[in-house]
């Protein structure tokens, strides 16, 4: 099984800072089958960033992701206020799929 | 557009079983993979199972495996999670979520309520 490792555990900034959040796999991740959700409070997660570097639908171009092999980033340009979430690195380049524990992004 | 909604929650005793669905619309159904994945309260995601879209293939995680059975009724567009044994560690909200590009989860349901406790 490959484990994800994300840093910071929570990551405190301000409105319109950037935020850098990295995720590493034990393994080589397949394929760099890796996606990276966004979850508020209350809520569902919603996929940001599919194939380690491709945007879903509807997400903003301020969120980029980028990265291959056992090194991951997730990277928002300026901070949104709806953009303070929970942020969770997937793999499922091999079974079973895994989760990273999140990064808590919060207001400073 | 996208729509999923998952029932059959509730609280159970150790030891019992339940089973979940997930009722899919706005997908081709029969043409998707479905996934459960699971929270705890306070937690982070857990991916539990994984369902192709003939049913033919089914992977599970350590901690569903011999325990728990996903199965789909592509007539009836909606997808399973028999969960047997139930333990104090399968307490969560479980979703049930479509998969996309890449293995990527791209659409999820609002998840239903699985509280096991004596």
């Amino acid at each position: 099984e490959i484990v994800l490792t994300q840093s910071p555990g929570t990551l405190s900034l301000s409105p319109g800072e950037r935020a850098t959040l990295s995720c590493r796999a034990s393994q080589r991740v397949g394929s760099n089958y890796l996606a990276w959700y966004q979850q508020k409070p209350g809520q569902s997660p919603r996929l940001l960033i599919y194939g380690a570097s491709s945007r879903a639908t509807d997400i903003p171009d301020r969120f980029s992701g980028s990265g291959s092999g056992t090194d991951f980033t997730l990277t928002i340009s300026g901070l949104e206020p709806e953009d303070f979430a929970v942020y969770y690195c997937q793999q499922y380049g091999s079974s079973p799929g895994t989760f990273g524990p999140g990064t808590k992004v919060d207001i400073k | 557009q996208v729509q999923l909604v998952e029932s059959g929650g509730g609280v159970v005793q150790p030891g019992t079983s339940l089973r979940l669905s997930c009722a899919a619309s706005g997908v081709t159904f029969s043409h998707s993979y479905f996934h459960w994945v699971r929270q705890a309260a306070g937690k982070g995601l857990e991916w539990v199972a994984f369902i192709s879209s003939d049913g033919h293939n089914k992977y599970y995680a350590d901690s569903a495996m011999g325990r728990f059975i996903i199965s789909r009724d592509n007539s009836k567009n909606t997808l399973y999670l028999q969960m047997n044994n139930l333990g104090l560690g399968d307490t969560a909200i479980y979703h049930c979520a479509t998969e996309g590009e890449a293995g990527s989860l791209d659409y999820w349901g609002q998840g239903t309520q699985v509280t096991v406790a004596s």
